[in-house]
């Protein structure tokens, strides 16, 4: 089976544009989740998708940040405007139960 | 919250064995997984422990002991593809949220050399 699918793998933008992430998940999956990791710092968790509902999103930073699942198929996050502190790895993972995981590749956002 | 602590960095010759140690402070604890992730590519599953004791999967062991918020990870005849970081992930209950969520270490980089 294909696996979860990020794009793009790598964005550098300027402070204060906007970029849009996607992540595909293992199809059937209904659990999706984002994740960040900063630099030097570890990987932390932003959000969870049961489906099209947002189950959890206690891990958003600030309301710069928008989360979408559309179908409760491919994921979405926005970030708008971008700041400087967003520069980092952004992973998707999908699951069908609350047990195992599946990490996409991750973007790399690089904010300047 | 939680506080996952885990080695930075360790070393370790080809062939031989090591061991990677994580101790995690948590409440609502639902398991403990470690993954496997070469730079650049996306974090891999290595094993699962939610009981204690020791879970075996060829060249891959991990170990748990819930009451003293301990785990390792056992890699048996090292080879040079194992050089990569491993991160250890603790799954607890957020009750506000009614969902689980993973926190991660910040991983060890383990390299393997000949």
């Amino acid at each position: 089976e294909a696996g979860v699918t990020q794009f793009p793998s790598h964005s550098v933008i300027e402070k204060g544009q906007t970029v849009t992430l996607r992540c595909d998940p293992i199809s059937g999956h209904d659990n999706l989740y984002w994740y960040r990791r900063v630099m030097g710092k570890e990987i932390k968790f932003l959000l969870h998708f049961v489906k099209e509902s947002k189950q959890d999103e206690s891990g958003m930073p600030n309301n710069r940040f928008l989360a979408e699942r559309t179908g409760g198929t491919y994921s979405t996050l926005k970030v708008q405007p971008a700041e400087l502190e967003d520069s980092g790895v952004y992973f998707c993972a999908s699951s069908d139960s609350n047990y195992g995981y599946t990490f996409g590749s991750g973007t790399r956002l690089t904010v300047v | 919250g939680q506080n996952i602590d885990q080695p930075t960095e360790m070393t370790a010759t080809e062939g031989a064995i090591v061991q990677i140690n994580c101790t995690y402070q948590t409440s609502g604890f639902n398991g403990l997984f470690w993954y496997q992730q070469h730079a650049g590519e996306a974090p891999t599953f290595l094993s699962y422990n939610v009981l204690d004791g020791l879970e075996e999967k060829g060249r891959f062991s991990s170990f748990l002991s819930r009451s003293k918020g301990y785990s390792y990870l056992l890699l048996k005849e090292l080879q040079m593809k194992d050089s990569a970081s491993y991160l250890c992930a603790v799954r607890a209950l957020y009750s506000g949220a009614g969902s689980y969520q993973l926190t991660f270490g910040k991983g060890t980089k383990l390299s393997v050399i000949p």
